[in-house]
């Protein structure tokens, strides 16, 4: 079972800053927070991943929080193209663990 | 350019026929997933694989089977005890530690839609 809790949905206008949250209350030391987005009928995408610091590359920013039970994926300027699912995934640092998705996140950007 | 591909984009079967569904990679990735995605749904693991000839079962491995002859490719047959087979099929790799850089991210294909007729 997936170890993280997503809203179901979320509405952002375009050029607005989109603030996904995600809750991992169960998260070990050693498990990093990754999230990744999937646009409709396609293979989901990397944007980013996180252990305890936050984090920030091209496509978003990472916060989470010091206790690490939750963290929130922003998109600073959210577009049009940046409609879709939104998975936020924990993975042991190991990397002998396979990623489990939960439903995730679905993110409407409205012009 | 290095990359996932999966084939074919769109697949038909008829009820009782097996089916297998290819994924290759060129990332030189040791590990390799299949997830089935529903209408509306999140990714459920059916089978992985962390390094050739060996694979372990996901969430809804039933009805299904793999291989992993090679590093390269991971091949998934649904074959006709599958009762519900007609769904979106994404295939993944990932790198693990120690093999790559700090990239650890999944790689994910285009998926393949099974539709049963």
């Amino acid at each position: 079972d997936a170890k993280t809790t997503q809203p179901t949905s979320m509405d952002c206008a375009e050029g607005r800053a989109a603030n996904l949250p995600c809750n991992h209350s169960t998260i070990s030391g050693n498990e990093y927070v990754y999230w990744y987005r999937q646009i409709h009928s396609q293979g989901p995408q990397y944007i980013i991943h996180g252990l305890k610091n936050n984090e920030t590359n091209e496509m978003a920013s990472l916060i989470i929080t010091e206790d690490r039970k939750s963290s929130t994926l922003i998109l600073p300027h959210a577009t049009l193209r940046d409609t879709a699912v939104y998975y936020c995934i924990v993975r042991d640092v190991s990397g002998n663990t396979p990623l489990v998705f939960g439903k995730g996140t679905r993110l409407s950007v409205i012009a | 350019d290095g990359g996932i591909t999966q084939s074919p984009k769109y697949l038909f079967r008829k009820e009782g026929q097996n089916v297998t569904l290819s994924c290759e990679q060129n990332l030189n990735h040791d590990a390799m997933y299949w997830y089935r995605q529903d209408p509306g749904q999140g990714l459920r693991l059916i089978y992985y694989s962390q390094i050739v000839n060996d694979f372990q079962k996901g969430d809804i491995a039933e009805g299904y089977s793999v291989s992993r002859e090679k590093k390269e490719s991971f091949p998934l047959t649904v074959t006709s005890a599958q009762k519900n087979p007609t769904a979106f099929y994404l295939c993944a790799s990932t790198p693990l530690p120690g093999q790559a850089s700090s990239n650890t991210e999944a790689f994910f294909g285009q998926g393949t839609r099974l539709t049963v007729v």
